[in-house]
């Protein structure tokens, strides 16, 4: 069974930069077969795709991150990572990281992590 | 960038009935790359339908997606207890950035 866990700080201040690591168990990073992602959702808001990196080191990301958000992989450790700069309070939310079947017709968000909260405030 | 509208913002019924959501894309989703997630509260989505009509594995037979182009619909024949929760449908096709419906809440009347 495929099992994501988000972790990370869950307070941040102004202007600094907002890091978190996803830690997959039961696959392996390191193949062609998935796009690895990043996803937020406001407090009591939807859901907005950050953007997605794949095993070889080729990112994407949602425009609206793109001069903040950068994603880096470790397969060593099986993981992945974002790091978005100078955040501020509309920051604030619940991060998740899930992954993607590279298919076209297969790459919806399945699993997902169980999230992780964090707060940008001083 | 294709934006997903979703009607209604909150549907209320009772255990039983029938619920029928309705998520419309700004332009062509191809290949029917949407998907359907359920959100409980504190947890995180869960894949419900994908292909637009496909229910993932271990979803009941009363969810059921339809729909192409830019109309799409999921249908909850008879609801349960457990099915009040929020639900966003997401299209995942060639045209990037992959987005979401602003989501239904399906509440109990």
């Amino acid at each position: 069974q495929v099992q994501l866990q988000e972790s990370g700080p869950g307070l941040v201040k102004p202007s600094q930069t907002l890091s978190l690591t996803c830690t997959v168990s039961g696959d392996s990073i390191d193949t062609d077969a998935h796009y690895w992602n990043w996803i937020r959702q406001h407090p009591e808001k939807g859901l907005e795709w950050i953007g997605y990196i794949f095993h070889t080191g080729v990112t994407h990301y949602n425009p609206s991150f793109e001069s903040r958000a950068v994603i880096s992989i470790d397969a060593s450790k099986n993981h992945f990572s974002l790091n978005l700069t100078s955040v501020t309070a509309a920051d604030t939310a619940v991060y998740y990281c899930a992954r993607a079947a590279i298919l076209v017709a297969s790459r919806y968000f399945d699993p997902w992590g169980q999230g992780t909260l964090v707060t940008v405030s001083s | 960038e294709i934006v997903l509208t979703q009607s209604p913002s909150i549907l209320s019924l009772s255990p039983g009935e029938r619920a029928t959501l309705s998520c419309r894309a700004s332009q062509t989703v191809r290949v029917n790359s949407l998907a359907w997630y359920q959100q409980k509260l504190g947890q995180a989505p869960k894949l419900l339908v994908f292909g637009a009509s496909n229910r993932a594995t271990g979803i009941p037979d009363r969810f059921s997606g339809s729909g192409s182009g830019t109309d799409f619909t999921l249908t909850i024949s008879r609801l349960e207890p457990e099915d009040f929760a929020v639900y966003y449908c997401q299209q995942y096709s060639g045209v990037l950035p992959w987005t979401f419906g602003q989501g239904t809440k399906v509440e109990i009347k």
